[in-house]
């Protein structure tokens, strides 16, 4: 069964400072997608980028950006330029071709002034 | 006008009462989801039904009833509330084979409370 890990429950970063968000996988399939949602404390579930498996290159969505190894089952998220409303817990999520995603336990970001 | 809309936003309920949540979506999808996120926030999948047919059924007490009376409708009936059947209810849904992706869309949630 696949399954996500996200290893970090909670980080901080400075305002104005980079944060790299971790998340591995594991997937027999070669033909997946992979997501990053924000969940402010407002709860609803926002979309911040997405990656198909087949496209090599690394998603891009402004200040947020992610770091796509296949091989290593990795997918890691990058926030430039933090800001306070980016604080929120973000989930790594995997959509396999049968149509399930499947969320990580989620890793709260705080934004520190 | 919002994508993917449930009603209602909040719940209190007692023990033993039945319930329902209702969702639509206007996004022209064929498949609607509903996920449930407990206190410790974690998301699990409850179920998926695409073009009203049924596709996935986790494991979940029948107490869980969902009813889907067409592919832009999903709702969600629980009879014989329990308290730990307080969460947040999100539904869901998306278009597969879609160029967006596959991404899913989420409505705003539904907090259940059972006292």
């Amino acid at each position: 069964a696949q399954t996500v890990t996200q290893s970090q429950p909670e980080m901080s970063v400075q305002e104005a400072e980079t944060v790299t968000l971790s998340c591995t996988y594991d997937t027999s399939e070669s033909d997946y997608y992979l997501f990053w949602y924000k969940q402010p404390p407002s709860r609803q579930m926002i979309l911040v980028i997405r990656q198909e498996a087949y496209k090599q290159q690394n998603a891009t969505e402004n200040r947020f950006s992610v770091n796509f190894q296949k091989a290593a089952k990795s997918f890691s998220l990058k926030i430039s330029d933090s800001q306070l409303g980016d604080a929120a817990m973000y989930f790594c999520a995997y959509r396999a071709r049968d149509d399930k995603i499947i969320f990580g336990k989620g890793t709260r970001l705080h934004i520190l002034p | 006008d919002t994508a993917v809309s449930q009603t209602p936003k909040y719940l209190v309920t007692q023990m033993g009462n039945d319930k329902s949540i209702k969702c639509e979506q206007n996004l022209g999808h064929d498949t609607m989801y509903w996920y449930k996120q407990d206190s410790k926030k974690f998301l699990k999948i409850m179920f998926s039904y695409n073009n009203k047919e049924l596709i996935i059924n986790e494991t979940v007490p029948n107490r869980f009833s969902p009813k889907s009376p067409d592919k832009a409708h999903l709702n969600l009936h629980i009879n014989s509330l329990e308290l730990g059947d307080s969460a947040v209810y999100f539904c869901a849904s998306s278009q597969v084979g879609s160029g967006s992706g596959n991404t899913i869309y989420f409505g705003e949630g539904s907090w259940l409370t059972v006292v």
